[in-house]
């Protein structure tokens, strides 16, 4: 597509349940990068793929929090047994292979995001 | 530790006139700095990014930003703020190829006075 595409838009879950967020990134990109952004900061580093291998996962809060790419394309974020601090902008991110990415005009391209709210 | 400190939370300027937006970086190699900006209900579109080479780089929608390694710093900047430059901008700081995580500041957000 002509963006990195997140689904869906807003979530609202009640604390407990289960959630699973969607980034489709750009075609033909390589790294995907998931980022979690609380009301009135700045993103932060979730996790990172590069293809399907999960390269980076650091900056994942719990094991609560759980990321696959499976087949190296669509990514799914999942969180398990939602709290409220869960409750947060979460922000998709894609780039061109390595090689490519210095030179990129945008190295990384962000989707809109998913606000998932927990109540 | 990677860091990058964004010390005005908030800054309100009339419209025509100049904007600086501060940005300061902890890292420890040479640092790939970048600058975005975020609309309400938006992700995040990049204004500019340093890399190497002049360290005055020219962005998107008129802005600019120079890096300065002896100070750690890397402002951003416009001669002349439009209305439509309202707006949360975050400076950040990614690593060699930026083949990895971006480090985010907290933001600043932008309001213009008519």
């Amino acid at each position: 597509g002509a963006g990195v595409s997140q689904s869906p838009r807003y979530k609202v879950a009640k604390r407990g349940q289960d959630v699973a967020l969607r980034c489709d990134p750009i075609s033909g990109h390589v790294s995907l990068f998931w980022y979690q952004q609380a009301l009135g900061q700045g993103p932060e580093f979730l996790t990172y793929f590069q293809n399907e291998a999960q390269l980076d996962k650091s900056g994942l809060p719990s094991d609560r929090f759980f990321a696959e790419r499976p087949e190296g394309s669509v990514s799914t974020l999942k969180i398990q047994r939602t709290q409220q601090e869960d409750s947060a902008v979460y922000l998709c991110a894609s780039s061109p292979p390595p090689g490519q990415a210095r030179y990129s005009n945008q190295p990384q391209h962000f989707g809109d995001g998913t606000r998932l709210s927990i109540l | 530790a990677q860091s990058v400190t964004q010390p005005d939370i908030h800054i309100t300027v009339s419209e025509g006139a100049s904007l600086e937006l501060r940005c300061n970086y902890s890292y420890g190699a040479t640092p790939y700095l970048f600058w975005y900006v975020q609309s309400p209900g938006q992700g995040l579109q990049l204004l500019l990014k340093y890399f190497s080479g002049d360290t005055l780089v020219q962005g998107i929608k008129g802005f600019e930003a120079e890096f300065k390694r002896s100070q750690s710093s890397f402002n951003l900047r416009k001669p002349s703020v439009h209305w439509s430059d309202a707006a949360e901008y975050f400076c950040a700081v990614g690593g060699s190829g930026n083949t990895g995580k971006l480090i985010f500041g907290q933001g600043t957000t932008l309001q213009v006075k008519p």
